[in-house]
């Protein structure tokens, strides 16, 4: 699986949007980019994933470049609830197939 | 509600006595994954099942096994925990087509475990 680069952590104000930057320079044409977020003290939960369309669901947003080499999620109104630590992961679409986190960008969202 | 179940949520051992963390599912998911979580780090995959085949990590220690006796029961085996073992360990399973997303992953809460 292509490896991943993100901002170790961000701040955003309650009520604002949040974007979340991801970097997969190396991502390969079947790799779709998926978005894992993680609270403290639970298991990490799946906001969206994409290939090279942007998509949209009732979490988030997924913005996949042109090139497919950069990505950024989209909270759209971040609530404190929202502060977690985003795991941006690309990985072949395959049932089996693992999930290889990497470092995760911190989101402390703030009042 | 669909889920994946992990019990206990926070088991303590002695340094050297073997424990066991169970995971169960009620989504009827082909694979189930054991990750562990170490404080301030991302989780890493130590192994999963597909369906009956068990998938080793190449740097998962010997020291865990997994046993998978049917499709909603996972466990983790940990045979001689060391004080590097303390650690967060998350159940996750993938597969089917709940929601039409057959290849998100489900994760537990997660049992922490403490090793004296």
């Amino acid at each position: 699986d292509a490896k991943t680069t993100q901002p170790p952590s961000m701040d955003c104000a309650e009520g604002r949007a949040a974007n979340l930057p991801c970097n997969h320079s190396t991502i390969s044409g079947n790799e779709y980019v998926y978005w894992y977020r993680q609270i403290h003290s639970q298991g990490p939960q799946y906001i969206i994933h994409g290939l090279k369309n942007n998509e949209t669901n009732e979490m988030a947003s997924l913005i996949i470049t042109e090139d497919r080499k950069s990505s950024t999620l989209i909270l759209p109104h971040a609530t404190l609830r929202d502060t977690a630590v985003y795991y941006c992961i690309v990985r072949v679409d395959n049932a089996g197939n693992m999930l290889t986190f990497g470092g995760g960008t911190r989101l402390m969202v703030k009042p | 509600d669909a889920m994946v179940i992990q019990n206990p949520r926070y088991q303590v051992t002695q340094f050297g006595k073997p424990v066991t963390l169970s995971c169960s599912q009620t989504l009827n998911h082909n694979v189930m994954y054991w990750y562990q979580q170490k404080s301030s780090q991302a989780p890493k995959l130590l192994f999963h099942y597909y369906d009956k085949d068990f998938n080793n990590e190449a740097d998962t220690p010997d020291n865990f096994q997994s046993r998978r006796p049917n499709t909603s029961f996972c466990f983790l085996d940990i045979r001689s925990p060391g004080l590097g073992d303390a650690a967060m360990y998350l159940c996750a399973t993938s597969g089917g087509s709940t929601s039409g997303r057959a290849n998100e992953q489900f994760f537990g809460p997660g049992t922490r475990l403490t090793v004296l």
